[in-house]
Order: C-alpha cells, then structure tokens, then sequence
C-alpha cells in the first residue's frame, strides 16, 4: 500500500486566498483525522471522520475551517479566508481502529501551508 | 491542554550511547504510543503499551509505563546517527474518547 497520501506537500498563498488541502488514507482504514503541527501549539486534533461521517470536530479553531470526506478514498480540508496565523503543517492520518484502544495511526507526509 | 509532556525537551548524544525520554500525562489511559519524526516528514508510530502492561520492547526500544505515577519512559539503546528525530508521546485517554493527544516532543540529536 502507498501509505497516507497528502497533497500539496507546500502551499504559500496570500492572506484571504481559499486553500484546499487533500488526503488518500489507506484502503480499508475506517477512521481518518486531520491534525495541525505548530512549534507553538504542538499536534493539534483538528477533526477525525468515522467511516466518512465527521464525528468530532471540536478542534477546528473556526469556522473558517471546514472538512469534508465525500467518500472512503478522499478527504478535504478547506480554510476559506485565509490568515496568515494558519500556516502551519497539516496531518492527515488514517486508522483502522478507534475508541476503546485506540490503535496505531498512519500518518502523510504532511501539507506545509504558508500564508503571507 | 496538552495531555502528555515529555522531558526533556532536547538531547543530544554520541553514537552508541543511550538515549531516555520520558513523557507525563494527566488522566487515565487506554494506552499510550511513542512516534518519531524526520525532519519534514510524517509522524511513524514506534510502539504502542496498553495500560495493563509495565514494559514492552521492540528492536533497540524498550517502553515503560508507570499508571501510578502516570509517566512513561521510551529507551533507545546503541543509538545510531539515524535515530536523529523528534519523539513524541500520544495518550488515548479514557475521558477523550479514544482520542489520540500528543505532546510536545523530544528532540534527540545523535552525533556520529
């Protein structure tokens, strides 16, 4: 298997710009989340999906913010406008299992977006 | 608020020495993981300890879990050049969920 599929791998974009981030999870794997890295704020949970339905969204800091996973190969993450206090390195990650015992995460190389 | 922390924040070593990182969380676990990321790169799990088990290894990793003290220890030992990376805990904690919370990381430099 390819492993976790993230593109783009660098996105620099001018303040108020929609960017579009996407992910392939790995076949088969039911869970997938989107985490934030920051040296500030560390690895934040953004959002996870459970068989393509989200289920916790707490994490996304506001509304400027939306995710989407129309189907079981393909997710999205928007930020529509854009700041430049987003940029930051954006996870995708998928797992098989979740809740009690959560299992390993397989993680994507990562988005590194910069917003001027 | 971060659930795991992890001590210390930076270390730096010589090829073929040891290497310890510990990591502290806050409330009851499911079980606890230990990642490592590359430069630039994605985070790779490295282990996982369930919260009935003490001690699990793995190659040149040992882990530690003390649920008393609610700390763990991740052990690398005979180090090479290549373990170069930052190294992170992440607690499944009972009141998130299944959640997995990551911590802050450690970030071991291993000199050749």
């Amino acid at each position: 298997d390819a492993g976790v599929i993230q593109s783009p791998r660098h996105e620099v974009t001018e303040m108020g710009q929609e960017v579009t981030l996407r992910c392939k999870p790995i076949s088969g794997h039911d869970y997938l989340f989107w985490y934030r890295q920051t040296m500030m704020r560390g690895l934040e949970l953004l959002i996870y999906f459970n068989n393509n339905v989200p289920i916790d969204d707490s994490g996304m800091p506001e509304d400027r913010f939306s995710a989407k996973m129309p189907n079981a190969s393909f997710s999205t993450l928007k930020i529509q406008p854009s700041e430049p206090r987003d940029s930051a390195v954006y996870f995708c990650a998928s797992s098989f299992s979740f809740g009690v015992n959560t299992g390993e995460l397989f993680f994507g190389e990562g988005s590194r977006l910069t917003v001027l | 608020s971060q659930q795991g922390e992890e001590d210390p924040q930076a270390l730096s070593i010589q090829e073929g020495e040891n290497a310890t990182m510990n990591c502290s969380y806050k409330t009851s676990i499911n079980n606890l993981q230990w990642y490592r990321q590359n430069s630039g790169r994605g985070l790779v799990h490295l282990i996982l300890i369930r919260s009935n088990e003490r001690e699990k290894h793995s190659g040149r990793l040992r882990v530690t879990l003390d649920t008393s003290k609610k700390s763990s220890s991740l052990l690398i030992t005979a180090s090479r050049a290549a373990d170069t990376a930052s190294y992170f805990c992440a607690t499944d904690a009972r009141a998130q969920g299944g959640k997995l919370i990551f911590g802050q990381g450690t970030e071991l430099s291993v000199k050749p």
